[in-house]
């Protein structure tokens, strides 16, 4: 089992769509968590941490589930410029395990 | 004007040489950390240094080399030892976790092809 795991998608929605991505993680004890965005042929980018409480940043809205494991990313209002692909990241030991991504695709 | 920069952008080689690539940051961070990206793949971790003059093996060590004589600096050499080269290599550096945090930071990349 990956210790990251996320459907690689693509995820193809029209412009103003709300899509959500999940990311399910293997090791128990990990205490950080993130979503980066990843434009082609770049640098992954911070998103957002995510918190247990959850949080919000503008169209954003970030879930840990520690029961089941789980993270997701929820998009409202998608804009085009939200075309990338998404990766999910969690802590391990001295070192951040990213899973491989979720491509999202907005169309107009 | 804080960040991390890569060198080169683009790097061509032959087979069976070794080539060095560039990473600074002014972030003062203290660990600093070297991935791959392969197409459709995750990044993998090369090597990681939490601290000047120390450095440990990541998952994919082999063929790699690297040095931390400096906090700014994290150089990985990639050597004729390593099959399969060709890949994008990301550099990235962080505050370490026992201060509260361990968001990474990434420099722009380098593409290495081996020709």
């Amino acid at each position: 089992r990956k210790e990251v795991e996320q459907d690689p998608g693509p995820f193809n929605v029209p412009e103003g769509a709300t899509v959500a991505f999940n990311c399910t993680y293997s090791n128990s004890a990990s205490q950080s968590f993130f979503w980066y965005r990843q434009d082609c042929r770049k640098e992954p980018k911070l998103l957002m941490s995510v918190y247990s409480s959850g949080n919000e940043d503008g169209r954003f809205t970030a879930q840990l589930n520690r029961a089941s494991q789980y993270i997701s990313l929820l998009i409202r209002d998608s804009k085009l410029s939200d075309s990338a692909t998404y990766l999910c990241v969690v802590s391990g030991f001295q070192k951040l395990v990213f899973g491989t991504g979720t491509r999202l695709l907005v169309s107009p | 004007d804080g960040g991390i920069t890569q060198s080169p952008k683009y790097l061509f080689r032959k087979e069976g040489q070794n080539v060095t690539l560039s990473c600074e940051q002014n972030l003062n961070h203290d660990a600093m950390y070297w991935y791959r990206q392969d197409p459709g793949q995750g990044l993998r971790l090369i090597y990681y240094s939490q601290i000047v003059n120390d450095f440990q093996k990541g998952d994919i060590a082999e063929g790699y080399s690297v040095s931390r004589e400096k906090k700014e600096s994290f150089p990985l050499t990639v050597t004729s030892a390593q099959k399969n080269p060709t890949a994008f290599y990301l550099c990235a550096s962080s505050v370490p976790r026992d201060r509260g945090t361990d968001t990474q930071y990434f420099g722009p990349g380098t593409r290495l092809t081996v020709l």
